[in-house]
């Protein structure tokens, strides 16, 4: 079965400070991960994937198979990071389709 | 990219009664999905619509309970039948791949007394 744990509810940083939210997965096969986010009053969105090893909005992940994690981090944070943030991770069902498996979310509050 | 609509975005219910969330796609998409996010949970696939055949459930979710259509390739609807305050929920609509982007509804937020 696959997992994603988010150790963290909520993450409070100061403006201007470093930000790493963590994420740890669990999966039989080749992982395929994502970070969506939720903004206040907004849908969910995705913000990046790993396959594409491209820097959004200041954020990175990186996989790391070795330690099973894909945490997210941005070196300065800023006011409008403020979200919530959902570390997803793509796998085989049961029923054999590709399915979406999320961990429960960090509330990331930068304090100006 | 695709544009999703959810309707109603909000209800309150009765226990035993019936609701039906509508979602509609602005484009066409091969995927859509049904997921639901219990207070301080983790959102959860319910099912896969699929176009012109019964839907894909998830383990712990039966089509009696949660049934679902997808008469073409931009709408779909859930009904969450015979509630009850355990149903309580967000429920979300999703167009796209779970293997490249998914894009969600802004939910329809259930409340059940």
């Amino acid at each position: 079965a696959q997992r994603v744990t988010q150790p963290e509810k909520l993450l409070s940083v100061f403006k201007g400070a470093p930000v790493e939210l963590k994420c740890n997965y669990s999966y039989s096969g080749s992982p395929e991960l994502f970070w969506y986010v939720q903004y206040s009053r907004q849908r969910l969105q995705l913000l990046l994937r790993h396959i594409s090893r491209e820097s959004i909005k200041g954020f990175t992940a990186d996989l790391n198979k070795g330690e099973t994690s894909f945490h997210l981090k941005k070196p300065f944070a800023q006011e409008e990071d403020s979200a919530m943030y959902y570390c997803a991770l793509s796998g085989r069902s049961g029923a054999g389709s590709y399915q979406l498996t999320f961990g429960k979310g960090t509330k990331l509050s930068v304090i100006p | 990219s695709a544009v999703i609509s959810q309707k109603p975005s909000r209800d309150i219910c009765q226990r035993g009664t019936s609701l039906t969330i509508q979602c509609q796609v602005d484009s066409q998409v091969t995927m859509m999905f049904w997921y639901r996010q219990q207070p301080g949970q983790s959102l959860t696939l319910i099912a896969t619509a699929n176009q012109g055949s019964e839907a894909t459930y998830e383990s712990g979710f039966v089509i009696d309970k949660f049934p679902i259509s997808r008469p073409n390739l931009t709408f779909s609807t859930l009904t969450v039948s015979n509630m009850s305050p355990e149903d309580s929920s967000i429920y979300l609509c999703s167009a796209g791949t779970a293997k490249y982007e998914q894009f969600f509804g802004p939910g329809t937020r259930l409340t059940v007394l």
